[in-house]
């Protein structure tokens, strides 16, 4: 049950596009497509911003989008503001019936 | 208002014991899987615990099988987690959440939290 490996942070100016990488294993991402995304700003409970590897909850605004290939999930936010400053998990369901998630990945908004 | 109200947490001894509950209100709790996932201070999410919507089917972390056990009353719209042998490490907020997909990671909605202390 290893973590899943993200970037430990990320910048972008306002208006801008920013990736953030989530890389697993075959036994995790690269068996499922389980992956979903967190964002977490201080202080506050984690927030579902997409799930299924690229569908958005309700409420989520289309900046926010996901995909996967291979072994490697991601997630990208185009348009950048402000209020998305936060930290980002991304989460896999694994073989061995568990979930695992990514280390984290503190977004800043420069 | 869908809501997920996360109680139970304090400060324990190592190898002590200490069981959550989590009481869900504004949706049909049994529709749903559930899982722990849990926060160390300043540090990532860590899922601990699911089960799906019935308790028949639990799943654990690594860290944790064998000391906790998640379980569920649908009768009275409530998760537990009960934790026994308590370690330093398990010293985290623990958040309850709801998903849609049974326990496999999709949680859309998550409560505020409770917080676990294991020290001496």
């Amino acid at each position: 049950q290893s973590a899943l490996t993200q970037p430990p942070s990320v910048s972008g100016s306002p208006g801008q596009s920013v990736t953030i990488s989530c890389t697993g294993t075959s036994s995790d991402v690269g068996s499922y497509n389980r992956v979903s995304w967190y964002q977490q700003p201080p202080g506050t409970a984690p927030k579902l911003m997409i799930y299924e590897v690229s569908n958005r909850p309700s409420g989520v605004p289309a900046r926010f989008s996901g995909s996967k290939s291979g072994n490697t999930a991601s997630l990208t936010i185009s348009g950048l503001q402000a209020e998305d400053e936060a930290d980002y998990y991304c989460s896999s369901y694994a073989s061995s019936s568990t979930v695992v998630f990514g280390g984290g990945t503190k977004l800043t908004v420069l | 208002e869908v809501q997920l109200v996360e109680s139970g947490g304090g400060v324990v001894r190592p190898g002590g014991s200490l069981r959550l509950s989590c009481a869900a209100s504004g949706f049909t709790f049994d529709d749903y899987g559930m899982s722990w996932v849990r926060q160390a201070p300043g540090k990532g999410l860590e899922w601990v615990s699911g089960i799906n919507w019935n308790g028949g089917s639990t799943g654990y972390a690594d860290s944790v099988k064998g000391r906790f056990t998640i379980s569920r009353d649908n009768a009275k719209n409530s998760l537990y987690l009960q934790m026994n042998s308590l370690r330093a490490e398990d010293t985290a907020l623990y958040y309850c959440a709801r998903d849609p997909l049974g326990w496999q990671g999709a949680f859309d909605i998550w409560g505020q939290g409770t917080m676990v202390t294991v020290s001496s």
